[in-house]
């Protein structure tokens, strides 16, 4: 089955500096992946839709400039959390839809997510 | 907007009876539905999934959901819970074309006993 690839799975960095977070498709083309951040004991929460070769599209509330997106190929995109801050920690989730699977709301593979702590 | 609702953030059930989670979603038209498994620090795993047609849905590890559109509910069901299953589970909405926008409801962390 189609398999998303995330790293890192856990960083820790201090307050101030930028962290990249990388989401690969390994075995799939993805035209479109997506941001998720999970609080600890909460839902799932979109920050972000990351389009292939064209600017990402992000959710109310989610600052663009804190929350940088690259979609330079069909199967990497990334986030990079910038002058990342305690309030930044969470878990990062991506998905992405395999670009074969042809309908829109076919089922999303997901990452196993990245744990970031900023201290 | 659309909206999902899981009213149970807890269950605990003992190895072997039965399981039901619920979920009860808000959209105007007909939904596209999905339920997630999530393990403890890892991503999220599709259970299972309904677009159209059959309104019981079979997916994986011995799950089912049923879409009964007069009550806007998609529930999960396993007649025989193992203790593996022990996880939290996410029922999901997507709009139609909307493109896979998911609309995740809180989740229902799942206990077992033996």
């Amino acid at each position: 089955g189609a398999v998303v690839s995330q790293h890192p799975s856990w960083v820790i960095c201090k307050s101030g500096t930028s962290v990249k977070i990388e989401c690969r498709s390994l075995d799939f083309q993805a035209t479109t992946m997506f941001w998720y951040r999970q609080f600890p004991k909460q839902s799932l929460m979109l920050m972000a839709t990351s389009n292939e070769g064209s600017k990402a599209t992000y959710e109310q509330g989610v600052e663009k400039d804190k929350f940088l997106i690259n979609h330079a190929s069909l199967t990497l995109s990334t986030l990079t959390v910038t002058s990342a801050h305690p309030e930044d920690s969470s878990f990062y989730i991506c998905s992405a839809r395999d670009f074969e699977e042809g309908a829109s709301n076919s089922p999303l593979h997901f990452g196993n997510g990245t744990r970031l702590t900023v201290t | 907007a659309q909206s999902v609702t899981q009213p149970d953030i807890h269950i605990t059930v003992s190895e072997g009876a039965s399981l039901e989670l619920r979920c009860n979603y808000s959209y105007g038209a007909t939904p596209y539905l999905f339920w997630y498994v999530q393990s403890p620090g890892q991503g999220l795993q599709l259970l299972l999934k309904y677009f159209s047609g059959d309104t019981l849905v079979q997916g994986i590890k011995g799950f089912e959901a049923e879409f009964k559109r007069s009550q806007s509910s998609f529930n999960l069901r396993k007649p025989s819970v193992h203790w593996s299953d022990a996880a939290e589970y996410f029922c999901a909405v997507g709009a139609t074309g909307g493109g896979n926008k998911l609309t995740f409801g809180t989740g229902t962390q799942l206990k077992v006993e033996l």
